[in-house]
């Protein structure tokens, strides 16, 4: 149980376009799900809280314009990087948490995303 | 703030040998622990928690320790095995279930 999945794997683009990352709750419902984004040997640096049904919110230093985050289910949550440059080809990783109340985080197998 | 780290500090170890990886964390208000283990181009997987009420967890050749007098965590792997080769990252919960990562330690298991 507590299966996370990322959709697509990975993704190159060109620069200027839009992308869209899915991040599903396979087997539990999860009202609160989060966005990472690592760089190579770097740490996971949180992005955003996505909560079911509301607004994102974004950590410090994150475009909410350019990370659009929409959570309209209690299984599915999606990143849009919209108008996506080189600087932003990065890994991207989502996690969830059981909306039955424990405090683990189930982490998606991560998105890399290369931009021309 | 979050952490990063531009190089990864490694520790490599003899297949058999028990490993302890350390972490310290940065808010002495956190009151929930987790390691995780990431393989080379995969999410991070879960492998053990605690919560600040305890000193000591045991999981199955893994054990958490954790000092919150001087804010330090660490991770005892028993009879490291080459598939123990991956990353790992603790991590802080902070309020909201917001999680803090650590800069992380590569393992490396020689046969």
């Amino acid at each position: 149980g507590a299966v996370v999945s990322q959709h697509p794997s990975w993704v190159i683009c060109k620069s200027g376009t839009s992308v869209k990352i899915e991040c599903r709750s396979l087997d539990f419902q999860a009202t609160t799900m989060f966005w990472y984004r690592q760089f190579p040997k770097q740490s996971l640096m949180l992005m955003a809280t996505s909560n079911e049904g509301s607004k994102a919110t974004y950590e410090q230093g994150v475009e909410k314009d350019k990370f659009l985050i929409n959570h309209a289910s209690l299984t599915l949550s999606t990143l849009t990087v919209t108008s996506a440059h080189p600087e932003d080809s990065s890994f991207y990783i989502c996690s969830a948490r059981n909306v039955i109340g424990t405090d683990t985080q189930y982490f998606g197998p991560g998105t890399r995303l290369t931009v021309l | 703030g979050e952490s990063v780290g531009l190089h990864l500090p490694t520790l490599s170890v003899q297949e058999g040998d028990n490993s302890i990886i350390n972490c310290a964390y940065s808010n002495s208000a956190s009151d929930y622990f987790i390691w995780y283990k990431q393989e080379s181009g995969k999410g991070p997987q879960f492998i053990i928690d605690i919560r600040s009420n305890m000193d000591k967890r045991q999981g199955q050749r893994v054990t958490v320790l954790l000092n919150k007098t001087v804010k330090h965590l660490s991770l005892q792997i028993a009879a490291t095995q080459p598939g123990d080769s991956a990353v790992y990252f603790c991590a802080e919960n902070m309020a909201t279930y917001k999680l803090i990562f650590g800069s992380g330690t590569r393992l490396l298991v020689r046969p």
